[in-house]
């Protein structure tokens, strides 16, 4: 099965560790999403590719925040000095359309918890 | 394997007609089955369900879940152009730690 894969699917950090998530998109997905969801919520952008390019990043909420997709294919999302507000959900989607479309694969998210 | 599936995969109506989405989901330890609209963005969060047999509503859309069927409907009433995107399903399993989504409904609402 080859869908949008996360890992690790679990991380629990101590307060002003680095951490860092990836995203495997589903091979020869154009566009690439993460998304930050708090429980009861729906997902709140926070950056996007097409390819490697990083089109949008404004959703990302602080500077702690950076994200790569250096070959095109698999992204990574790092929080640096992590906080317990980023305790979250934290969701990667890849689509075969560049932006415009509203079709987008999702993996099953790395939950985040700091301590 | 988990998994999370949705029927029909796509939809076209017109103004004022009434639909109904299906998901149904084999997940072990399930804690919530979750409705979102999808258009050019973020999904937007609809619904959060997680005990069976309580509708829950919000306008013209509705939504109820049956843990004994494994299976959630959402209905859209009136149904307006605005309506128009991909409704996803997704199921949260008991540790919140896994989100399985289905494919999405394509609804297409015709003026």
């Amino acid at each position: 099965g080859a869908g949008v894969s996360q890992s690790p699917r679990y991380k629990v950090a101590k307060r002003g560790q680095d951490v860092a998530l990836r995203c495997d998109p589903i091979s020869g997905h154009v566009s690439l999403f993460w998304y930050q969801q708090a429980l009861g919520q729906g997902p709140e952008f926070l950056t996007y590719f097409q390819n490697e390019a990083q089109l949008d990043k404004s959703g990302l909420p602080s500077d702690r925040f950076f994200a790569e997709r250096p070959e095109g294919s698999v992204s990574t999302l790092k929080i640096q000095r992590t906080q317990q507000e980023d305790s979250a959900v934290y969701l990667c989607a890849s689509s075969p359309w560049t932006s415009g479309s509203d079709e987008q694969f999702f993996g099953p998210g790395t939950r985040l918890t700091v301590l | 394997e988990d998994k999370v599936v949705q029927s029909p995969l796509s939809l076209v109506v017109h103004e004022g007609d009434t639909v109904t989405l299906n998901c149904s989901y084999e997940v072990t330890n399930f804690r919530s089955l979750l409705w979102y609209k999808q258009e050019k963005k973020a999904p937007t969060f609809l619904f959060m369900l997680t005990s069976s047999g309580i509708e829950k509503k919000s306008g013209r859309l509705s939504s109820i879940l049956d843990k004994k069927e494994l299976s959630s409907i959402l209905n859209i009433t009136a149904t307006q152009t605005g309506d128009s995107a991909i409704y996803l399903c997704a199921v949260m399993d008991n540790y919140g730690q896994n989100f399985v989504f289905g494919p999405g409904t394509r609804l297409s609402v015709l003026p």
